[in-house]
């Protein structure tokens, strides 16, 4: 089956530790996003990549990095720099390139809670 | 800056009524616009999308209306289902060039409820 996996699902993290949110893609698309989501919020963009070995920062960057060595995979990791870590962080994955208009598939999402 | 806006927190509406949610923009660079469903703890998923070369998307129940003068677009729900009840998001992205290419912005949601 096509589609997007986030993992783990639900994640627990201690003050100060870094941690890394997997997001893998079998679409062959060649754009990935993340977004965090607070409660009663809407999509927060934290960074996006458009291509392989390339991504830009989004709106809320700071206390995040990424990687995109691979066309089929986007992690996050959440720097201890991040002040308030703890949300529903969501991967996305679009075709982009010449299929410029097309939709993002979402995968299931990763709630990350730091004590 | 909130470059999508969604003004209404929330909408209720009765069984077979039209819901009809409202978005707005900023940036004249985007040219591709999109509506998502969410269920808590759920990814969005795809509603339907609208270019900016038209003016409005059908698909079954779901209508999309752009107005680019007013950078403002809306989706209609016809007939409304308890179903749909979930939050709505607008979504809109910029081919054009430029530091927002391929960006993806959202903005914060619509609850809607559908009364029986």
């Amino acid at each position: 089956d096509g589609g997007i996996t986030q993992s783990p699902k639900y994640l627990f993290r201690k003050e100060g530790q870094n941690v890394t949110l997997s997001c893998e893609q079998n679409l062959n698309h060649d754009a990935m996003y993340w977004y965090r989501q607070d409660p009663g919020q809407g999509l927060r963009l934290i960074y996006y990549s458009q291509i392989v070995n390339d991504f830009q920062k989004g709106d809320i960057a700071e206390g995040y990095s990424v990687s995109r060595e691979k066309k089929e995979s986007f992690p996050l990791t959440v720097t201890s720099a991040q002040k308030n870590p703890t949300a529903f962080y969501l991967c996305a994955s679009r075709a982009g390139g010449e299929d410029k208009n097309t939709e993002a598939f979402f995968g299931q999402g990763t709630r990350l809670t730091v004590v | 800056d909130q470059q999508v806006k969604q003004n209404s927190p929330s909408l209720s509406v009765q069984e077979g009524r039209i819901s009809i949610l409202n978005c707005d923009y900023t940036n004249s660079m985007f040219d591709y616009f999109l509506w998502y469903k969410k269920y808590p703890a759920e990814g969005p998923t795809f509603l339907i999308s609208i270019s900016s070369i038209k003016d409005k998307n059908e698909d079954g129940r779901f209508t999309v209306f752009l107005n680019k003068s007013a950078k403002h677009l809306s989706l209609h729900i016809v007939p409304s289902q308890p179903g749909d009840s979930a939050v709505y998001f607008c979504a809109a992205s910029a081919h054009a060039g430029g530091t927002s290419y391929g960006k993806l912005t959202f903005g914060q949601g619509t609850i809607l409820t559908v009364h029986p």
